[in-house]
């Protein structure tokens, strides 16, 4: 059963730094491409980044670039996103998403359960 | 700015179709697959509709896509009180470098 959960969420205050993971579990990771995608409380989608399934190949939004960095390791299953400066407008869930690979495309068929980051003082 | 419109809310009653909009522009929508998400409270997005108009194993045939120019549409007949969700439409953007969604649409069977 292919399994993505997400940890490292909670309370920083602005201008902190939190590290975020993904267990992925149930699939060979290393084929698979992943994204972090959040939603504020109470708003729509947005797309954070992606990271191809070699490394080779990462895009970031401009809300968050030169901030966040995500990463994996293939040996450790494990996707990553590194935030730093936090702001207010950075406090949502936080969800991996595996890629299925479209080209340019946005198919993504399993989602963790989300990891809550709150920036607050 | 928004890059891809959607309406916020569209209702229906059970039985019924109802359609919900996605309008993008030539960088994304326009030169790219669009594909559906649907968002039941509390829980992850789950893809709906892939490359405009695909279903993934297991999505009813109720639910439907069509892309046209620079917008999309989604279908969904003989409404049901389990579709009451939000559905997002998402497709990449070439000027962005980066994917886009819609604001989302909050469907609500009445």
């Amino acid at each position: 059963e292919v399994q993505l959960v997400e940890s490292g969420g909670g309370l920083v205050q602005p201008g902190g730094s939190l590290r975020l993971s993904c267990a992925a579990s149930g699939f060979t990771f290393s084929s698979y491409s992943m994204n972090w995608v959040r939603q504020a409380p109470g708003k729509g989608l947005e797309w954070v980044s992606y990271i191809s399934s070699s490394s080779s190949l990462i895009y970031y939004a401009d809300s968050v670039k030169g901030r966040f960095t995500i990463s994996r390791d293939n040996a450790k299953n494990s996707l990553y996103l590194q935030m730093n400066s936090l702001r207010d407008e950075d406090t949502a869930v936080y969800y991996c998403a595996r890629d299925l690979g479209d080209s340019y495309g946005v198919r993504w068929d399993y989602w963790g359960q989300g990891t809550l980051v709150t920036v607050s003082s | 700015q928004t890059v891809v419109t959607q309406p916020p809310s569209a209702s229906g009653t059970p039985g019924q179709r109802v359609t919900i909009s996605c309008t993008g522009s030539s960088s994304n929508i326009g030169s790219k697959y669009v594909y559906w998400y649907q968002q039941l409270p509390g829980t992850a997005p789950k893809l709906l509709i892939y490359r405009n108009n695909q279903r993934p194993s297991g999505v009813p045939d109720r639910f439907s896509g069509s892309k046209s120019g620079t917008s999309a549409s989604l279908a969904i007949s003989g409404l049901r009180s389990e579709d009451e969700a939000d559905y997002y439409c998402a497709a990449w953007d070439d000027s962005l470098s980066g994917v886009v969604f819609g604001g989302g649409t909050k469907l609500t069977v009445l």
